[in-house]
């Protein structure tokens, strides 16, 4: 998996309440990304980041915000989880060497709200 | 939004046949790639094939892509029972480096 730790794997909570989810990264790489991947969807792009404190809006980021403070790490917050976020959430991450356009993922977090 | 559309949604072979699995899109594109995806785990990219290219290769993988049609397909050759999995075309376009994922063809190898 690219070297992309995802934290927790699994998490069931409850509607109303914040979620953090954490990526992990060990080789400096520039650019990270969150999706979505929900069945009949497909994977759907969150918010990304291409570096320290630059984030970005992707196409399904209502009810989500990221933070970035280090490189290693890219935050995923859930304010207030509603049904409807419940999904397996994917970390990727663009290697410097190749560019932007080419992405690996880490292993996912399935996350289940009540 | 989804760009690229793969087809078919599914597909059921023998080891040893080959897979076929195409994928249109929309609007012009910088490049296509496509990735696998084994059941529980994050996406693996496979391979990247730019708008200039007619044809590329990986192993027992070989990707076409026909911009006058707009669409691509990937051949897996001699397929396995370990290629049973779910691959995604995935389209970089205008000025965006972040490519858009298609809903991906479910494939099975029975041994």
């Amino acid at each position: 998996d690219a070297g992309i730790t995802q934290s927790p794997r699994h998490k069931v909570t409850e509607t109303g309440t914040p979620v953090t989810l954490r990526c992990h990264q060990t080789e400096n790489h520039r650019y990270m990304y969150w999706y979505r991947q929900d069945p009949g969807h497909g994977l759907r792009l969150i918010h990304y980041s291409y570096g320290v404190k630059d984030t970005d809006k992707g196409e399904v980021s209502d009810g989500y915000s990221v933070s970035r403070s280090k490189t290693e790490d890219f935050l995923l917050t859930l304010e207030s989880a509603t049904s409807s976020q419940t999904s397996v959430y994917f970390c990727a991450i663009s290697p410097n060497r190749e560019g932007p356009d080419t992405q690996y993922f880490g292993p996912g977090t399935r996350l289940t709200v009540l | 939004s989804q760009q690229g559309e793969e087809d078919p949604q599914a597909l059921s072979i023998q080891e040893g046949e080959n897979a076929t699995m195409n994928c249109s899109y929309k609007t012009s594109i910088n490049n296509l790639q496509w990735y696998r995806q084994n059941s529980g785990r994050g996406l693996v990219h496979l391979i990247l094939i730019r708008s200039n290219e007619r044809e590329k290769h990986s192993g027992r993988l070989r990707v076409t892509l026909d911009t006058s049609k707009k669409s691509s397909s990937l051949l897996i050759t001699a397929s396995r029972a370990a290629d049973t999995a779910s691959y995604f075309c995935a389209t970089v376009s205008g000025g965006s480096y972040i490519p858009t994922f298609g809903r991906g063809t479910s494939l099975i190898v029975h041994p």
